[in-house]
C-alpha cells in the first residue's frame, strides 16, 4: 500500500527558509504516470496547491508562489523535497505531500500533513 | 480567493440528501476531469471521487459526482453523522498550468 510521509521542521523564523521531506513507501517515485508535490492548507482555510513534478524533472507551479518555491525528486532515496524561501507569516500553514495522477489530475494518496509555523 | 466556487456551507437531517456545486471556467472544469476530497476534522483530505463520477475502492454508492460544462456537483444520499467534513472540488487549469481548488463547503448533518 503506497503511503507518504512528511518531515521537517514545525517552526520556521520569518524570512528564512522552509524545507521538508516527503517519503515514499510501498511503491517507486519512478512512474511517468504521476507526478509527487506539496499541497498547503492555512489555520482554519481551504487548500492551496503548491507545486508537482514528475520525477523526469518536469515541474508545475502555482503562479502565486513560483518565485519562492523549488521543488526536487530524490529518486534514490524514493522521496521528494520541497522549498520555500522569505516565508512570512502567512505561509503558516499544514502542508501536505500528495501524488497527482496524470491527464486526470487526481490526489491520491495524502500523507498525513505536518505544520509549519513561520514566527521568531 | 479561490478559483473554483463552491458553497461555504451545506446542511440537512440524517437520511437526506445534499448536493454540493463546484463553479468553474472554459480553462478549467469544462476541459478537464473533476475530483472530491473528503476532509474530516483535524486529517488529511481524502480522494472521494475522481474523473469526474468514479469512486475508489471503498468509498459507498452514497457518494456519488457528476459535471456538465463548466460546473460539477457531489451528491451525498443517505447522509450520516460520519459524513460531517468539509468537502473539496479540485481540477487543473489549462491556463495557469496548475491544481485548483474550490474553497471547500462544510456538510452539517442537522
Amino acid at each position: 500500500q503506497l503511503q507518504l510521509q512528511e518531515s521537517g521542521p514545525g517552526l520556521v523564523k520569518p524570512s528564512e527558509t522552509l524545507s521538508l521531506t516527503c517519503s515514499v513507501s510501498g511503491d517507486s517515485i519512478i512512474s511517468g504516470d504521476y507526478m509527487w508535490g506539496w499541497i498547503r492548507q492555512p489555520p482554519g482555510r481551504g487548500l492551496e496547491w503548491i507545486a508537482f513534478m514528475y520525477y523526469s524533472g518536469t515541474i508545475h507551479y502555482n503562479p502565486s508562489l513560483k518565485t519562492r518555491v523549488t521543488i526536487s525528486v530524490d529518486t534514490s532515496n524514493n522521496q521528494f523535497s520541497l522549498k520555500l524561501n522569505s516565508v512570512i507569516a502567512a505561509d503558516t500553514a499544514v502542508y501536505f505531500c500528495a501524488r497527482q495522477r496524470h491527464i486526470t489530475d487526481w490526489l491520491d494518496p495524502w500523507g498525513q500533513g505536518i505544520l509549519v509555523t513561520v514566527s521568531s | 480567493q479561490s478559483v473554483l466556487t463552491q458553497p461555504p456551507s451545506v446542511s440537512a437531517a440524517p437520511g437526506q440528501k445534499v448536493t454540493i456545486s463546484c463553479s468553474g471556467s472554459n480553462s478549467n472544469i469544462k476541459n478537464k476531469y473533476v475530483s472530491w476530497y473528503q476532509q474530516l476534522p483535524g486529517t488529511a483530505p481524502k480522494l472521494l471521487i475522481y474523473e469526474n463520477d468514479r469512486r475508489p475502492s471503498g468509498i459507498p454508492d452514497r457518494f456519488s459526482g457528476s459535471k456538465s460544462g463548466t460546473s460539477a456537483t457531489l451528491g451525498i444520499t443517505g447522509l450520516q453523522t460520519g459524513d460531517e467534513a468539509n468537502y473539496y472540488c479540485g481540477t487543473w487549469d489549462t491556463s495557469l498550468s496548475a491544481g485548483v481548488f474550490g474553497g471547500g463547503t462544510k456538510v452539517t448533518v442537522l
